[in-house]
């Protein structure tokens, strides 16, 4: 079965300081795309970082990274210097690509609190 | 540039009636995916349209309808409407079909609908 499982429904954090989001996933397929998204209070989707699974380096976008670790089945987000901005819901996803499917399977989340 | 839009931001339905949501995609955009969100939950794929057709579906009973038009536009139709279809539904658009390729898809912010 294809899944996405994060672990840590609520964190808090302390503004500037780094954080990680637990992503863990499973998939029969050799081939797979994996995605962080942040969903601020307004509803809308807003993709962070991406992560092939035949890409050599980690993925990094500005303050995110993404911590791959193919053998562990993990895909952890890093964000570095927390800002409040970033309090919001996280969602990891993962997109197979063995059938060249398009739909995109999320994990349930994690809502991340920055305090001042 | 405008983003991905969806119209009504909110509605309000009862059991059994019908609803229809719209969404307009990124400007040159040609495939619209359909998510449903519900509350505490990630997105759940529903289906995807490209080329006017369905071409993918997710695991959505037959209430669950949809359509695009020649400008790439799209409607969800939802009939018989249960309770348990409140929710927010989340419109993505992206180019052509992803296949076995990273493929960005860009989300809209979503029409929350509650049915009583």
């Amino acid at each position: 079965a294809q899944k996405i499982t994060q672990t840590q429904p609520g964190m808090f954090v302390q503004e500037k300081e780094a954080v990680t989001l637990d992503c863990t996933y499973d998939t029969s397929d050799p081939s797979y795309g994996l995605f962080w998204y942040k969903q601020p209070s307004s509803g809308e989707m807003i993709f962070l970082i991406y992560q092939g699974s035949y890409d050599q380096q980690n993925a990094t976008e500005g303050r995110y990274s993404l911590n791959f670790q193919k053998a562990r089945k993990s895909a952890n987000l890093v964000i570095s210097a927390s800002q409040l901005g970033d309090s919001a819901m996280y969602f990891c996803a993962m997109r197979p690509f063995m059938n060249r499917d398009d739909k995109i399977i999320f994990g349930k989340g994690t809502r991340l609190h920055i305090l001042p | 540039d405008a983003g991905v839009t969806q119209s009504p931001t909110h509605l309000i339905k009862t059991r059994g009636q019908q609803v229809t949501l719209r969404c307009s995609p990124k400007s040159g955009h040609d495939t619209v995916s359909w998510y449903q969100q519900a509350l505490g939950q990630g997105p759940q794929f529903i289906f995807q349209y490209y080329e006017e057709e369905e071409r993918q579906r997710g695991n959505f009973p037959d209430r669950f309808s949809g359509h695009q038009f020649p400008n790439y536009s799209s409607e969800l139709n939802v009939n018989a409407l249960l309770l348990g279809d409140s929710a927010l539904y989340l419109c993505a658009s992206s180019f052509g079909l992803a296949g076995g390729r990273f493929n960005e898809q860009f989300f809209g912010p979503g029409t929350r609908l509650t049915v009583l």
